[in-house]
């Protein structure tokens, strides 16, 4: 399967602790996409990346999270200092550039903040 | 502020019937249009999309309408199945960038 792939799928940690998230894109895809999702929400976007160039976080995204795609291949999603309002479903997207492109999601990571 | 707003909030459809979820945008720089499906525990699957320079998309059972004057495009679910009940979540673009999406609507399809 060559879809996008998240990792880990859940994570339960302690409030004021740091997590890591992991994305693989589809190989050929140069544009990466991080969301949120709540329960009973659709998706929010958070930031993307077009290669390893980040080109937009949102204006909501708190200055605890940071995202680095460093070789314009995987990403990673920090949240440092975690909060209970951080519980939610992380998603990864990856499109191709070039016009409107359909966005392909990964299973996304669940996290809960203890 | 919610750019995409879906309606009816869930929907209870019989085996066999006609599933019609509507969305609105408010954005009209918006020009790319799909359709997510959601099951449980995993991640929005690409359904169908749509451009506003035609009105109507039919792929398999699944149809959008869309509507530009009105800033509204609706999926039309023929002959539903027990399988596709599911999230149904409506998004929007403009061009190749960040979507904005619905809250999700859910279907059910009994027997």
């Amino acid at each position: 399967d060559t879809g996008v792939s998240q990792n880990p799928r859940h994570k339960i940690t302690k409030r004021g602790q740091n997590v890591t998230f992991r994305c693989d894109p589809i190989s050929e895809h140069n544009r990466l996409y991080w969301y949120r999702q709540t329960l009973g929400q659709g998706p929010e976007f958070l930031t993307y990346f077009q290669n390893e160039a980040q080109l937009e976080k949102s204006r909501l995204l708190s200055d605890r999270f940071s995202a680095e795609r460093p070789k314009g291949s995987f990403s990673t999603l920090e949240i440092q200092r975690t909060e209970q309002g951080d519980s939610a479903m992380y998603l990864c997207a990856s499109s191709l550039t070039g016009g409107p492109q359909p966005q392909h999601f990964g299973d996304g990571t669940r996290l809960s903040i203890l | 502020q919610q750019q995409v707003k879906q309606s009816p909030q869930s929907l209870i459809v019989q085996k066999g019937g006609i599933s019609i979820i509507n969305c609105a945008y408010e954005n009209t720089a918006f020009d790319y249009f799909p359709w997510y499906q959601q099951f449980p525990g995993k991640g929005p699957a690409l359904l169908i999309a749509i451009r506003p320079d035609v009105s109507e998309k039919k792929e398999g059972r699944f149809t959008i309408s869309f509507n530009k004057s009105a800033k509204q495009f609706s999926l039309h679910i023929m002959d539903s199945q027990p399988g596709d009940s599911a999230t149904y979540v409506c998004a929007a673009s403009k061009g190749n960038n960040r979507l904005a999406f619905g809250k999700g609507n859910q279907v059910v399809v009994i027997p």
